[in-house]
Formats: C-alpha cells, sequence, structure tokens
C-alpha cells in the first residue's frame, strides 16, 4: 500500500511564524506535489518536484518555498505566515513516468494562522 | 486559461444511481481524473479516462467525450459512505493537474 505521510494533523501558528510542514512517502516515486485545498476552489497548486533537490513553481507559489534534500521526504516552509495562509495543505505523491500517473496523497494539514 | 467547472452538490437517494458532470477546458489534454474525498480526508483515485467513451469499474462508472470537453461520474445502487465530494482533474500537456473545485455528493434514506 502507498502511504504519504504528513507531519501535522492540525498546526495552529501565529502571523510571522515560520512554519515548516513535513511529508514522506515509502513508495519511491520520483513525483512529489504540494497543495492548498480552500473551499469553492479546488486544489491549487504550490510546488512541486520530480527529483531530489529539484523544484518547480506551480500557480500560487508565493509566500511559500519547498525543500527536497531525500527522495522520500518533500517539505513545505511558509516563510512568514499570515492569515491568508490558512487552509488545508495536502501533500501528494506518483511515479515518474511521463503517461498517467496516479497521485497519492496524504492525510493533509489542516493549518490556522491566528 | 485553464478551467474545469462541475456542480458544487448533488443530491440522491439511498439505492438510486447519480451522475455528476464535469466540463474542462485546458491546454492540452492527457487525460481526466476523479478522485473521491470524504470529509476531512484525503482525496483517493477512482478512475482515469483518455479515450472517449465509458469505463466501469463495479458501482462507479466514468464517461468521457474530447470532443465535448466532458466527463461524467456515474454511481450505481448509491450506499450512504458514498457521501462525499467528487474531485474530477484533468491532465494537461505538461503533465500537470489541473482541478475542480469539487461536487458534494449528499445522500438521503
Amino acid at each position: 500500500d502507498v502511504k504519504v505521510t504528513q507531519s501535522s494533523r492540525y498546526l495552529v501558528k501565529r502571523t510571522g511564524e515560520k512554519v515548516f510542514l513535513e511529508c514522506v512517502q515509502d513508495m519511491d516515486h520520483e513525483n512529489m506535489f504540494w497543495y492548498r485545498q480552500d473551499p469553492g476552489l479546488g486544489l491549487r497548486l504550490i510546488y512541486f518536484s520530480y527529483d531530489v533537490k529539484m523544484k518547480e513553481k506551480g500557480d500560487i507559489p508565493e509566500g511559500y518555498s519547498v525543500s527536497r534534500e531525500k527522495k522520500e521526504r518533500f517539505s513545505l516552509i511558509l516563510e512568514s505566515a499570515s492569515t491568508n495562509q490558512t487552509s488545508m495543505y495536502l501533500c501528494a505523491s506518483s511515479s515518474g513516468t511521463t503517461d498517467y500517473n496516479e497521485q497519492f496523497f496524504g492525510p493533509g494539514t489542516r493549518l490556522t494562522v491566528l | 486559461g485553464q478551467s474545469l467547472e462541475q456542480p458544487s452538490e448533488v443530491t440522491a437517494v439511498e439505492g438510486a444511481i447519480v451522475q455528476i458532470n464535469c466540463t474542462y477546458q485546458t491546454s492540452g489534454f492527457n487525460g481526466l481524473f476523479w478522485y473521491q474525498q470524504h470529509a476531512g480526508e484525503a482525496p483517493t483515485f477512482l478512475s482515469y479516462n483518455v479515450l472517449d467513451g465509458l469505463e466501469e469499474k463495479g458501482r462507479f462508472s466514468s464517461f468521457l467525450s474530447r470532443s465535448k470537453g466532458y466527463s461524467y461520474l456515474l454511481l450505481k445502487e448509491l450506499q450512504m459512505k458514498d457521501s462525499a465530494s467528487y474531485l474530477c482533474a484533468s491532465l494537461d500537456s505538461n503533465y500537470q493537474l489541473i482541478w475542480g473545485a469539487g461536487t458534494k455528493l449528499i445522500i438521503k434514506p
């Protein structure tokens, strides 16, 4: 069974804090993704990575950065958290083939920024 | 721009059949996914269509018409556990997933 885990299910932070969200997958997948999910907006891609130490901006990268030092781990960093970053954050992974590759999701982290 | 449209909410009766529609407009097309997401949980894969036609998988079927930019998910013999949000997502020319906002399926006994 593919397993994608995220470090926290719920997180409360204060405005201006630096926030780290960790994601680990155990299926040796090349591709990893960070999304945020907000009501009525669907999933929006923040950053993705096709390989170790590689990262690409998604649709809404502003205010975020990522790190992929190991294949199984992809971290999302909020450099200075703001209230508009209150959201559900979902990590996903998929294998490295270029045809259809199903994304497997972690359970999500519900982040509240006060 | 790229977009996927799906109804925000659909209501159906236990035991019945329900169809959830998705229309898409993306730059390039490499297939359409359907995911199921129960409240507070991660999305899980249901189906993938890249060719026109109907793909059946047990109680769930998914249909695609590439010429019309249209897909639907058909759920038969509805059970209360099918109450969830259903997300469609299109794979664009860069093999990026573009997501719809999701359809909340409410099932009444």
